[in-house]
């Protein structure tokens, strides 16, 4: 069965630190990883991955893909409270019309 | 650009009765896809439909649930004599033909269905 796990399930930080998300999957026809923030409506995109070894950055946030061990990190640095929201990771697959999501990592930054 | 339309955004129903989704897609977008969100849990792909056709309903529970996106109109998820469980978020999104074009998928901002 495809599977896509997330950790920590839960983060919670102060203003200014920086935090790494952790992603990690099994699946049978891997095609890209996406990461979402999702805040109190939809998820919205943040980056698509299909390379190993390849950082995308946006701002604060970054993330990388290792399609050798099967994980991904979403890296934010120097953290602030808008930052706070779940996280989601997915992988789309190959062959199928469908994204397989992680449970998310709940992130809360305090002031 | 209008993004992808859900309506309505809130819908409260009691044990029982039918829920009626609505999710119009971006302008240009012929594939449809619904994903559910339970509480604390992350989205699971329910069905992905083209223009009058089911594509992938595998992610669908087999009773009470339907989903449709007619050749006019905005797709429809259905929820026939819904229970507590049902209560979630439903989220659609669209995309063109994914082909070659990887595209990501976009959201819309969902419709938080509550059974009371």
């Amino acid at each position: 069965e495809d599977k896509v796990v997330q950790s920590p399930l839960s983060l919670v930080v102060h203003e200014g630190d920086t935090v790494t998300l952790n992603c990690s999957y099994e699946v049978t026809n891997f095609r890209s990883l996406l990461w979402y923030k999702q805040e109190k409506k939809a998820p919205t995109f943040l980056f698509m991955l299909t390379s190993s070894g390849i950082e995308k950055k946006s701002g604060r946030l970054s993330s990388i893909l290792d399609k050798k061990e099967l994980f991904s990190i979403l890296n934010i640095t120097a953290t602030q409270t808008g930052d706070s929201a779940i996280y989601l990771c997915a992988v789309d697959l190959r062959g199928a019309q469908k994204l397989v999501f992680g449970q998310g990592t709940r992130l809360t930054i305090n002031p | 650009n209008a993004g992808v339309m859900q309506n309505p955004r809130h819908l409260v129903r009691r044990r029982g009765q039918e829920a009626r989704l609505r999710c119009s897609p971006m302008k240009g977008h012929s594939h449809v896809y619904w994903y559910r969100q339970l509480p604390e849990e992350g989205l699971k792909f329910m069905v992905y439909l083209q223009k009058e056709n089911i594509i992938d309903e595998s992610g669908m529970p087999k009773e009470r649930f339907s989903a449709e996106f007619p050749k006019e109109g905005p797709s429809i998820l259905r929820i026939q004599q819904v229970v507590r469980g049902d209560s979630a978020a439903y989220f659609c999104a669209s995309s063109p033909p994914r082909g070659a074009n990887n595209s990501p998928l976009h959201f819309g901002n969902g419709t938080r269905l509550t059974v009371t």
